[in-house]
């Protein structure tokens, strides 16, 4: 089973639309936990940390479900500009800078 | 202040031969990590160096070493380069006292690295 585990992709969806990706993670002492972006042939970007209270950036809302070892990301009134691949990331206690990635969704906005 | 910043950006090399990538880390970083990249996949971590030492090592074969040089920046070195190690090798850089958290993490753009 790996280590983190995301909705196989791609997304399609019209702009406007919301979309919502999903994550778990097997390893209960994770820490930390972050989307990131990444965009075709680039490398990752943060896009943001997820907190156990939830948090939201503008269109973006993330939730952390600790019990469920659940992440997870919605965006609202997708834009073109947001079709990338989004990555779950995890960093588990006691193991430093070592970021767990999933494999990535890819979303794709059109118009 | 320049971010992290890797060589080559692509490089093509055939099965058997031995390659290098360098890194060097954002100014203020002492940590650096290395991961591989496959088409379709997230990264995956390779290992990280502090202080000149290896701190870390992911699930990669003993033909991946690596280098940390006083300035912090480091060196990736693979041999007996096989088809299946073409990738997208990413340098990540941080404070090791920070380094648990994503935000001080850094990231190059990477080496595209083809085995033909």
């Amino acid at each position: 089973r790996k280590e983190v585990e995301q909705d196989p992709g791609p997304f399609n969806v019209p702009e406007g639309a919301t979309v919502a990706f999903n994550c778990t993670y097997s390893n209960s002492a994770s820490q930390s936990f972050f989307w990131y972006r990444q965009d075709c042939r680039k490398e990752p970007k943060l896009l943001m940390s997820v907190y156990s209270s939830g948090n939201e950036d503008g269109r973006f809302t993330a939730q952390l479900n600790r019990a469920s070892q659940y992440i997870s990301l919605l965006i609202r009134d997708s834009k073109l500009s947001d079709s990338a691949t989004y990555l779950c990331v995890v960093n588990v206690y006691n193991q430093g800078g070592k970021l767990i990635f999933g494999q990535g969704t890819e979303l794709s906005v059109k118009p | 202040d320049a971010g992290v910043t890797q060589s080559p950006t692509h490089l093509i090399k055939t099965r058997g031969q031995q390659v290098t990538l360098r890194c060097s880390p954002k100014s203020g970083h002492d940590t650096v990590s290395w991961y591989q990249q496959a088409l379709g996949q997230g990264p995956q971590f390779i290992f990280q160096y502090y202080e000149e030492e290896e701190r870390q090592r992911g699930n990669f074969p003993d033909r991946f070493s690596g280098h940390q040089f006083p300035n912090y920046s480091s060196e990736l070195n693979v041999n007996a380069l096989l088809l299946g190690d073409s990738a997208l090798y990413l340098c990540a850089s941080s404070l090791l006292d920070m380094d648990s958290s994503g935000n001080t993490i850094y990231f190059g753009e990477g080496s595209w690295l083809t085995v033909v």
